[in-house]
């Protein structure tokens, strides 16, 4: 089945420096990608979408200019947190779909990163 | 807006059947899904219905529909302590990639032996 890789695990970082969050899909062509960020026992919230070669879409309240989201390869999406805070302590989630696109819309998960800003 | 609605927490013996319930305000989704969130992991898709069907069932999960009520609930026969985890329910609605997921918050299954 779609394999999606996220790197690093976990991270933890002083406040005021960037991170950078990796989403790859290991054996399918991922022509959009989704970024979700989970707090304890709260759902997941969509932060943005990013389809291969374009600009991400954000949802309302997703500060575009904190969370960059580059999408420049069919198997690859990153995300930066820059200037991080601890507020910014979340588990954040990739998923991706692509081609050939599944008939029920299905997104493929990434394990997710915990990141924790000191 | 759209909106989904899980209770957050049932516990249940391991051989019994669980039901986990999930309501729904927008009655314009095109699927609906289960997904399973094990302890630091992603989400793992279980099952999905669409939304013009009343019932799927594979194998220990039956997932049931009820468009009136804006109603769905995911049965799993013979729970195993396996089964314990987070359970989300999500709603679509649009076509192709683009398909943007609502998620409810999830309900915690606990399985005792």
């Amino acid at each position: 089945g779609a394999v999606v890789s996220q790197h690093p695990s976990w991270v933890i970082c002083k406040s005021g420096t960037s991170v950078k969050i990796e989403c790859r899909s290991l054996d399918f062509q991922a022509t959009t990608m989704f970024w979700y960020r989970q707090f304890p026992k709260q759902s997941l919230m969509l932060m943005a979408t990013s389809n291969e070669g374009s600009k991400a879409t954000y949802e309302q309240g997703v500060e575009k200019d904190k969370f960059l989201i580059n999408h420049a390869s069919l198997t690859l999406s990153t995300l930066t947190v820059t200037s991080a805070h601890p507020e910014d302590s979340s588990f954040y989630i990739c998923s991706a779909s692509g081609t050939p696109q599944s008939s029920y819309n299905e997104q493929f998960f990434g394990p997710g990163t915990r990141l924790t800003v000191l | 807006g759209e909106d989904v609605e899980q209770s957050l927490f049932l516990s249940v013996r391991e051989g019994d059947s669980s039901v986990i319930n999930c309501t729904y305000t927008d009655s314009s989704s095109t699927y609906l899904y289960w997904y399973k969130q094990e302890p630091g992991a992603g989400l793992q898709l279980l099952t999905y219905i669409f939304s013009n069907m009343d019932m799927k069932q594979d194998q220990r999960l039956t997932v049931l529909l009820n468009k009136k009520d804006k109603h769905l609930s995911l049965r799993i026969a013979d729970t195993q302590t396996g089964d314990s985890a987070i359970y989300f329910c999500a709603e679509s609605f649009y076509g192709g990639s683009q398909g943007n997921l609502i998620f409810g918050k999830g309900t915690k299954l606990s399985v005792k032996p």
